[in-house]
């Protein structure tokens, strides 16, 4: 069974479509996170969800927005798409609040293209 | 705002040569340093971790140390092996907002 699972794996779509990514934790995890890896590898934190409810939203244009249905389900959607939002989004979950002191468990990832 | 610096960007050794990778952090408030392993298109995996009231921690042939006055903390991997050749993060956290923020990784080959 996958602890962290995300879907896609693969997105291609036209700059200015709006699509989603799914991700479901079967951890029991109470927080999850979405990271963006960029071409460069950097990993950077976009959003924390802890028992559904926002922790952490970083500098994140408003054309993303996450939403947690329950503490095991967290979902990416993303409006308008632009060039540079081409990615891979990670979701990750955590036992206890906050990744600064918890193990994340990540996803496999999404891989976004926009063209 | 918070930062980690991770050196070398890349790093090729040999097979059963050490590898040495290290990251200095802003926050002095950060108090966890875990290590990312992640392999080509792959997810980022937890390879060791340490908090701030140890000084070093080992685990097999990957080994972590930590200087807190000096804030920073490196990553030491003995006897290297081909199946080590991945891309390894560092990260800081368990500051003010308990966010984890990662190094900008270092690409480790191992040379057959």
């Amino acid at each position: 069974d996958t602890a962290v699972s995300q879907t896609p794996k693969y997105l291609v779509t036209q700059m200015g479509n709006d699509k989603s990514i799914k991700c479901e934790q079967n951890l029991g995890h109470d927080t999850m996170y979405w990271y963006k890896q960029d071409s460069k590898k950097f990993l950077k934190i976009m959003f924390s969800y802890n028992n559904k409810e926002l922790i952490i939203n970083e500098t994140v244009p408003n054309r993303f927005s996450p939403k947690s249905p329950d503490k095991a389900h967290l979902n990416l959607h993303i409006n308008s798409l632009e060039l540079g939002d081409s990615a891979v989004y990670f979701c990750a979950s955590s036992q206890g609040w906050g990744a600064g002191a918890n193990v994340l468990t990540f996803g496999a990832g999404s891989r976004l293209t926009v063209l | 705002g918070e930062n980690v610096e991770q050196h070398p960007s890349t790093l090729s050794v040999q097979e059963g040569d050490s590898a040495v990778i290290k990251c200095t952090y802003s926050d002095s408030a950060s108090n966890y340093f875990p290590w990312y392993k992640q392999e080509l298109g792959k997810r980022p995996q937890l390879i060791i971790d340490i908090r701030s009231n140890v000084g070093e921690k080992k685990d097999q042939r990957i080994a972590v140390t930590l200087n807190k006055t000096a804030k920073h903390f490196s990553l030491h991997i003995t006897e290297t092996q081909p199946e080590d050749s991945a891309v390894y993060f560092c990260a800081a956290g368990g500051g003010a907002t308990n966010k984890l923020i990662f190094g900008t990784g270092t690409l480790l080959a191992v040379q057959p």
